[in-house]
């Protein structure tokens, strides 16, 4: 049930930036909080941060604060989520997914692999 | 910091039964902690089966329930079958921030 569209895979150099956008249907759009989540190789679910579409409202996981921006754009229904001063530990598959009001989460993008390598 | 505690692994016959738990090192976890839980394989993308506790989404099997039991969130399966074998995550809100678990790798044997 994936109704989220992420965008492709990234290869990146250590202390780089990496811009990922997630598409949701129009519809859904500013009815939904999206959230960014990553998952490292061999690891857990990390939680990232979320998006208020309807009005820009974000909040970031602790310990990405600092490096992680979450922006939106209305007229395209889409959220981006920037990473910078990548380090090799941010090697992971990094996915979007909305949760309607109250705790309801529901639907996932299909991921998007970023690779950190020198 | 919170940290939210699973079961790391467990193993069950099919057809059997199987309760994965979750909880809090801040206290007990309560239906205010909007707990979800997650199925996840290899290859593919996290799949949301519980959410707000004890809800269920429209592709979410009628095996899989979710509780709250002794201060934690539960996750049971009933009546196991081969692809339930997986990794299952929990979530928890905690004090405005989300937390997964460690996760439980299920195995179905």
């Amino acid at each position: 049930q994936v109704q989220l569209v992420q965008s492709g895979a990234e290869v990146k150099k250590p202390g780089a930036s990496v811009k990922l956008s997630c598409k949701a249907p129009g519809y859904t759009f500013t009815a939904y909080h999206i959230h960014w989540v990553r998952q490292a190789p061999g690891q857990g679910l990390e939680w990232m941060g979320i998006i208020t579409p309807i009005d820009g409202a974000t909040m970031i996981a602790q310990e990405l604060q600092g490096r992680v921006t979450l922006t939106r754009d209305t007229s395209t229904s889409t959220v981006y989520m920037q990473l910078s001063s990548l380090r090799s530990d941010d090697t992971a598959v990094y996915y979007c997914a909305s949760e309607r009001s109250g705790g309801n989460w529901d639907y996932w993008g299909q991921g998007t692999l970023v690779i950190v390598s020198s | 910091q919170t940290v939210v505690t699973q079961e790391p692994s467990l193993t069950v016959s099919p057809g059997g039964t199987v309760t994965l738990t979750c909880a809090s090192n801040t206290g007990a976890v309560t239906s205010g902690c909007h707990p979800n839980w997650f199925q996840l394989k290899p290859g593919q993308a996290p799949r949301t089966l519980i959410y707000n506790r004890d809800n269920k989404h429209s592709w979410t099997p009628a095996r899989f329930s979710g509780s709250l039991f002794g201060g934690k969130a539960a996750l049971t399966l009933s009546g196991v079958q081969p692809e339930d074998e997986a990794e299952y995550y929990c979530l928890l809100y905690c004090g405005a921030t989300w937390v997964f678990g460690g996760g439980t790798k299920l195995t179905v044997l």
